[in-house]
């Protein structure tokens, strides 16, 4: 049964930091990973999205990596700003394709 | 046990026609959202309400798709006309719509479309 895991459930960083956010699934035999922004009160949106076959993905100060075979992907976001605050999710498909998710990063961000 | 309901589970349809998909959020839940997801593109935000009105549907091809909530316990999504490329698992979601918090949204089991 494929279980994913963030840590660290929350941080908290001064702006302009550089920062890592990890996340780990149990089975290697994944098809992708996602991961996702989530603000309060709204839906999520989606930041990157790795393929299998890839090993990472950027998109502006965004740069997610996966390693398949020891079952982690990291978030890395460059020079962090306020309004980078929100909880970050990653998540995989499972063999029936429902989606499963860890359990977020709450990330803040002070100016 | 409460669980937000999707119909149809399954719809096969031919280019062209309309499809409606209905969703049922958990009652007392007042924020609903559409998603897709497809094994390219992954989970795709399309459109969110909160206590019946439309607050974001930039994820939604505006011509041929709309979304609508005629009350309270009815979310529905309609493609006119479907095509090929809208083939895909269509979710709902609800929450309870707190604004100053980022809370747990409640997945439906997905509407499966393929357009032939």
């Amino acid at each position: 049964k494929q279980e994913v895991t963030q840590i660290p459930a929350a941080l908290s960083v001064p702006e302009g930091e550089n920062l890592v956010l990890n996340c780990s699934f149990t089975d290697s035999a994944i098809y992708n990973l996602q991961w996702f922004r989530q603000d309060p009160g709204k839906g999520l949106t989606s930041l990157l999205l790795i393929q299998s076959s890839q090993r990472e993905q950027t998109s502006g100060r965004l740069n997610a990596s996966l390693d398949k075979s020891s079952g982690r992907s990291t978030l890395y976001i460059a020079a962090s700003q306020p309004g980078d605050s929100a909880t970050y999710l990653c998540a995989v498909p499972s063999n029936t394709g429902k989606l499963i998710f860890g359990q977020g990063t709450t990330l803040q961000v002070k100016p | 046990d409460a669980r937000v309901t999707q119909t149809p589970r399954h719809k096969v349809t031919e280019m062209g026609q309309e499809v409606t998909m209905r969703c049922q959020p958990i009652l007392g839940h007042n924020t609903v959202f559409w998603y897709r997801q497809t094994m390219m593109q992954g989970l795709e935000l399309l459109a969110y309400f909160r206590n019946r009105a439309p607050l974001d549907d930039s994820g939604m091809p505006k011509d041929r798709f709309s979304a609508e909530m005629p009350d309270a316990t009815l979310a529905t999504l309609k493609i006119q006309p479907s095509e090929p490329r809208d083939s895909a698992v269509y979710f709902c979601a609800s929450g309870l719509g707190r604004d100053a918090e980022t809370e747990t949204q409640y997945f439906g089991p997905g509407t499966r479309l393929l357009v032939l």
